[in-house]
């Protein structure tokens, strides 16, 4: 298995642009974590989804923030407007019944100037 | 007063000594708890795991403390080798249901 894939690994661009981040989850994982990553936040965990549903988004910072699950292999995290705040490392994440052990992307390293 | 950045705490070890990372969970409801390892440039990875009716478990080089009297948790990694060079993190489930991690340690280790 090729793991959960995310793309693009890097993204920048300007203050008020719409951003979209990508992931497909490991076939068969019913459930999907989007994380942003940030030195002075840490590890934050922003919506997640269990067989494409949207279980718990109060992480979503503001609704600027939207994210969905079209179907079980892609899900879309799109930002819009972008600001120089939103510049972080996203990662997506997948997991199998069970919400602890999650299997994490490589990350979408975002800078927005 | 304005934020400033965090500096991760850093764990500095010769390789093939034994080390040790700590965390400190904050509630006293978390009844499971795990470790990650985040190399530069990667996404984290699950290492181990512990539930709150056990105070040990251990792995392939790896062993999880619980002290649910003072809200501790540590992981021992024996033998460490330059590959184990990581941020190491703990994240505890709450009844809340979802992962809530620590900041994170770095480990370095020296060859």
């Amino acid at each position: 298995d090729a793991g959960v894939i995310q793309s693009p690994r890097h993204e920048v661009t300007e203050m008020g642009q719409e951003v979209t981040l990508r992931c497909k989850p490991i076939s068969g994982h019913d459930y999907l974590f989007w994380y942003r990553q940030t030195m002075m936040r840490g590890l934050e965990l922003l919506i997640y989804f269990n067989n494409n549903v949207p279980i718990d988004d109060s992480g979503m910072p503001e609704d600027r923030f939207s994210a969905k699950m079209p179907n079980a292999s892609f899900s879309t995290l799109k930002i819009q407007p972008s600001e120089p705040r939103d510049s972080a490392v996203y990662f997506c994440a997948s997991s199998l019944f069970d919400l602890n052990i999650q299997y994490f992307g490589a990350g979408t390293r975002l800078s927005v100037l | 007063g304005e934020s400033v950045g965090l500096h991760l705490p850093t764990l500095s070890v010769q390789e093939g000594d034994n080390s040790i990372i700590n965390c400190a969970y904050s509630n006293s409801a978390s009844d499971y708890f795990i470790w990650y390892k985040q190399e530069s440039g990667k996404g984290p990875q699950f290492i181990i795991d512990i539930r709150s009716n056990m105070d040990k478990r251990q792995g392939q080089r790896v062993t999880v403390l619980l002290n649910k009297t003072v809200k501790h948790l540590s992981l021992q990694i024996a033998a460490t080798q330059p590959g184990d060079s990581a941020v190491y993190f703990c994240a505890e489930n709450s009844n809340t249901g979802k992962l809530i991690f620590g900041q994170g340690t770095t480990l370095q280790v020296k060859p």
